[in-house]
């Protein structure tokens, strides 16, 4: 089946840490990768996605790179700060078109000043 | 404009009663999807509303749980004779047609049974 495994958290880093997410996945197909972030009391929205092997998915000073030789989509940030303090689900997708996400359980991660 | 919204916010229900969440989707979106976020289980897929195609009702739990989409648009999810193990956030997502869309998500509803 299709699964998702992050790493387990909390993480908490001091702000301009640089930061690592690691996420590993198990597809049938050939899958489509996402990082959504939530946000303390907002709801989940997409931070960044990669629809192919090698594909850089970017946003906010995040980035991960879809490694399909290894199976994973690791999430970093050069510098983080208090803002970015939330919690992040890789996700993937697989077929064409719409479909349910399969979601990782969630790393939350905690910047201090 | 306007996002997901869902409603209620906040529902507690006592052990055995029927509850309905509600989810109102963006306007013009297909696709919409019923997600349950709790502790331990992270985010776990429900059930998928695609267009006029039957819905895909592979990640309910149990037939305690039902969902209708009318009209293409808003969509209820029912979940009948409430167990503690319900309790849970209930994410709604709606998408446009594609793939690898964004799914944009609703607040959630917050179910509590005692």
């Amino acid at each position: 089946g299709n699964s998702v495994t992050q790493m387990e958290g909390p993480v908490t880093l001091s702000e301009e840490a640089f930061l690592t997410i690691n996420c590993t996945y198990t597809a049938t197909g050939y899958p489509s990768l996402f990082w959504y972030v939530q946000y303390p009391g907002e709801g989940l929205q997409l931070l960044l996605k990669a629809t192919k092997a090698d594909d850089k998915g970017s946003n906010k000073g995040f980035e991960a790179t879809y490694r399909k030789e290894t199976t994973s989509f690791h999430l970093e940030k050069g510098s983080v700060q208090v803002s970015d303090s939330a919690v992040y689900f890789c996700a993937l997708s697989v077929n064409s078109g719409n479909t349910p996400l399969v979601f990782g359980k969630g790393t939350r991660l905690s910047v201090i000043a | 404009g306007a996002g997901v919204s869902q409603s209620p916010s906040n529902k507690v229900t006592e052990k055995g009663k029927d509850v309905e969440l509600r989810c109102d989707p963006i306007s013009g979106h297909t696709a919409l999807y019923w997600y349950r976020q709790s502790l331990g289980q992270g985010l776990e897929f429900l059930i998928y509303f695609q267009g006029n195609s039957a819905p895909d009702k592979s990640g309910l739990p149990s037939d305690r749980f039902s969902a209708e989409r009318t009209g293409g648009s808003v969509s209820t999810l029912t979940i009948q004779r409430t167990q503690q193990e319900d309790s849970a956030v209930y994410l709604c997502a709606s998408s446009p047609v594609g793939s690898a869309v964004e799914q944009f998500f609703g607040p959630g509803t917050r179910l509590t049974v005692l």
